[in-house]
């Protein structure tokens, strides 16, 4: 049974840069049949797709974070990581990360790390 | 718009049913995804695609389509039910994921 595990600071300082790694374990991130993905949700909020990689690398983002995200894959250590740079208040956020599974006509978030709250604070 | 729209809360008499909606213009298009997600909890999906269950997902969960509208339809809901529902589904480029707002599902 594939498990994924974020991992990373709690606390950022504004303007800085907030890194999360996502550790798969149970299966293999090099599989053609899935992509990887990171999702938000701030305190009492919604859910926010922020984006997603493929195993070789090809990234989507949400056209509102593109400017500030990265999203890379690591294969050799079975992680990916997210990267969202010049953070603000508005960044503080439970982040999850996702097997995102990308058929032609739906995407499905099938499995789902247990979440990481981020605060960003001086 | 690639927005998706959901009504924040309704309610539903332990047994009865209750439908929840999902409004956005990439539904005439594309297909939506339910997940469920009860506090302190990662979401879970309910139904994706056309109508499909993931295993362990009890029947009493069901999805339809009309025009630019997704449906969410418990059937006998109980006390388990009662969570945050979200509709996911990809934009007008098929490349990015939208997500409704919520709805908020209160068995009474």
């Amino acid at each position: 049974q594939m498990h994924l595990q974020e991992s990373g600071p709690r606390l950022v300082k504004p303007s800085e840069t907030l890194s999360l790694t996502c550790s798969v374990s149970g299966g293999s991130i090099s599989s053609s049949n899935y992509f990887w993905g990171w999702i938000r949700q701030s305190p009492g909020k919604g859910l926010e797709w922020i984006g997603t990689v493929y195993y070789v690398g090809d990234t989507y983002y949400s056209p509102s974070l593109r400017s500030r995200v990265a999203i890379s894959v690591d294969t050799s250590r079975n992680q990916f990581s997210l990267k969202l740079s010049s953070v603000t208040a508005a960044d503080t956020a439970f982040y999850y990360c996702v097997r995102h599974g990308r058929a032609a006509l739906y995407h499905v978030f099938d499995i789902w790390g247990p979440g990481t709250m981020v605060t960003v604070s001086p | 718009s690639s927005d998706l729209t959901q009504d924040p809360a309704v309610s539903v008499a332990l047994g009865q049913t209750v439908t929840i909606t999902c409004q956005g213009d990439s539904l005439r298009t594309y297909y939506a995804t339910w997940s469920q997600q009860k506090p302190g909890q990662a979401p879970k999906v309910v139904i994706s695609g056309n109508n499909n269950r993931p295993p362990g997902i009890s029947d009493r969960f069901s999805g339809s389509y009309s025009r630019n509208t997704a449906s969410l339809t418990i059937t006998g809901a109980q006390a388990e039910d009662e969570a945050d529902y979200y509709c996911n589904a990809p934009d007008s480029s098929g490349d990015h994921v939208v997500f409704g707002g919520g709805t908020k599902v209160t068995v009474l």
